[in-house]
């Protein structure tokens, strides 16, 4: 079974400038994740597809950060503009489940950001 | 919200010794713990999963625990290995709206030959 696929694997932009990600989850997978993760912590989920519908961005910084998910299969995370804070790792992860949480969430291999 | 404590940040052990890693949770109605590794470029892969139904899972090596009165919740990796050298993350589940893992900071395990 193929794991999940993420593009680009790095990325190095100027502040200001705008970024898009790529992720292509588990086929099936119904639920779908965008995680940050900034050096030396955790994940921190940002937004979370049940198929091609929003359940959670709540933690998504609407005003420069966008992601779709048009289809229920691929998505797309971008950044615009991009400020240094964002610099991180983006994680795109997806589970079978439709209720999101309970089934094990499998995670690519991520976008490592840098912002200067 | 949900807040995921991980201790320690760093742990060195020597091979063939056992490595605890602890994390304690806010939230009383998280049902769902797993715990997952990274290794140096990759993403998170899940070791080993615990539900608020049992107590204890065992999975070879990789044990986890988990005490719903306290709100804490332990790895334990016995007869450690190189290959065990990765950072370790703990989540939980809260259940509130929708459904999602809040993780723990991390922990840094070397396995020292």
């Amino acid at each position: 079974e193929a794991g999940v696929a993420q593009s680009p694997r790095y990325k190095i932009i100027e502040k200001r400038q705008s970024v898009a990600f790529w992720c292509n989850p588990i086929s099936g997978h119904a639920t779908l994740y965008w995680y940050q993760q900034i050096l030396g912590q955790g994940p921190k989920l940002l937004i979370q597809f049940q198929n091609n519908g929003v359940v959670d961005d709540s933690q998504l910084p609407k005003d420069r950060f966008s992601a779709e998910r048009l289809k229920g299969v691929d998505s797309t995370l971008k950044i615009q503009p991009a400020k240094l804070e964002d610099s991180a790792v983006y994680l795109c992860a997806s589970s079978p489940s439709l209720a999101g949480g309970q089934n094990e969430q499998y995670f690519g291999p991520g976008t490592r950001l840098t912002v200067t | 919200g949900e807040n995921v404590e991980q201790h320690p940040s760093t742990l060195s052990v020597q091979e063939g010794d056992s490595a605890v890693i602890k994390c304690t949770y806010s939230d009383s109605a998280s049902n769902y713990f797993p715990w997952y590794k990274q290794e140096l470029g990759k993403g998170p892969q899940l070791i080993i999963d615990i539900r608020s139904n049992v107590g204890e899972k065992k999975d070879q090596r990789i044990a986890v625990t988990l005490n719903k009165t306290a709100k804490h919740f332990s790895l334990h990796i016995t007869e450690t290995q190189p290959e065990d050298s990765a950072v370790y993350f703990c989540a939980a589940r809260i259940i509130q709206g929708a459904q999602k893992l809040v993780f723990g900071q991390g922990t840094r395990l070397t396995i020292n030959p």
